[in-house]
C-alpha cells in the first residue's frame, strides 16, 4: 500500500500570503490517480485539483497543483480568508485510494 | 446538481450491524463507479470502499474487509453499505461520495455530507 506524507502538519500564514503544502509518496504515484481536497469544520470535502495538476470545476486559479512520482505540492498562490481549511491529498493505486494524513492551514 | 444523500447511521453496540444507504441524484447513476470514505472523530479520511458502475467489481480497505459489504442498486440510484461485526474503531463520519470514472480510479469529485456511526455500549 501506498502511503502519503503531507508536511508541514500545520502551516500558519497570513491572508495575502503563499501557501505550499507538499505530499510524498511512499513509492511511485502515477499523476493521474493524484488529487487534493479542501475540508473545513463541519463539511464534506471538496476536491480542488485531480491529476496532479488540474483545476476542478468551480476551484479558483490562486489553487495550483504539481509534481509528479513520489512528490507533489498545492499551490494557492495568495490566501484568502476562506482557505484557511485542512487540506488531504489522495492517490489511487492497487485497487485501493489512500489518503495523506492532512495539512491545517491556519490564519498566524 | 450532482446531490448523494446518505442515512442509516446511528449508535450501534460492538459486534452488532449497520446499513448504510445513499441517494444519488442529478447524474447517470451506473455511469459512476461509487465509494465509501470515513472520518473517526477529529482524524483524518479513511477510504472504506468502492464499487464499479455496474456492480460487478468491488473493493474493500484491510480495515473493513470480511466485515463490510458495498453494493449498489442502479435501478434505485441508490449505493449501500453493510456493515457486521462492528468495533469501538469503526466510529466515524461514513461520507458517500462519487468517483470520476465508471472503474473506482483517480479523484473523488463529489461527496454526501456524511451520517454518523457511532460504535459503543
Amino acid at each position: 500500500e501506498i502511503v502519503l506524507t503531507q508536511s508541514p502538519g500545520t502551516l500558519s500564514l497570513s491572508p495575502g500570503e503563499r501557501a505550499t503544502l507538499s505530499c510524498r509518496a511512499s513509492q511511485s504515484v502515477s499523476s493521474n490517480y493524484l488529487a487534493w481536497y479542501q475540508q473545513k469544520p463541519g463539511q464534506a470535502p471538496r476536491l480542488l485539483i485531480f491529476g496532479a495538476s488540474s483545476r476542478a470545476t468551480g476551484i479558483p486559479d490562486r489553487f495550483s497543483g504539481s509534481g509528479s512520482g513520489t512528490d507533489f505540492t498545492l499551490t494557492i498562490s495568495r490566501l484568502e480568508p476562506e482557505d484557511f481549511a485542512v487540506y488531504y491529498c489522495q492517490q489511487y493505486g492497487g485497487s485501493s485510494y489512500t489518503f495523506g494524513q492532512g495539512t491545517k492551514l491556519e490564519i498566524k | 446538481e450532482v446531490q448523494l444523500l446518505e442515512s442509516g447511521g446511528g449508535l450501534v453496540q460492538p459486534g452488532g450491524s449497520l446499513r448504510l444507504s445513499c441517494a444519488a441524484s442529478g447524474f447517470t447513476f451506473s455511469g459512476y463507479a461509487m465509494s465509501w470514505v470515513r472520518q473517526a472523530p477529529g482524524k483524518g479520511l479513511e477510504w472504506v470502499s468502492a464499487i464499479s458502475g455496474s456492480g460487478g467489481s468491488t473493493y474493500y480497505a484491510d480495515s473493513v474487509k470480511g466485515r463490510f459489504t458495498i453494493s449498489r442498486d442502479n435501478s434505485k440510484n441508490t449505493l449501500y453499505l453493510q456493515m457486521n461485526s462492528l468495533r469501538a474503531e469503526d466510529t466515524a463520519v461514513y461520507y458517500c461520495a462519487r468517483c470520476s470514472s465508471w472503474y473506482p480510479a483517480g479523484s473523488i469529485d463529489y461527496w454526501g455530507q456524511g451520517t454518523l456511526v457511532t460504535v459503543s455500549s
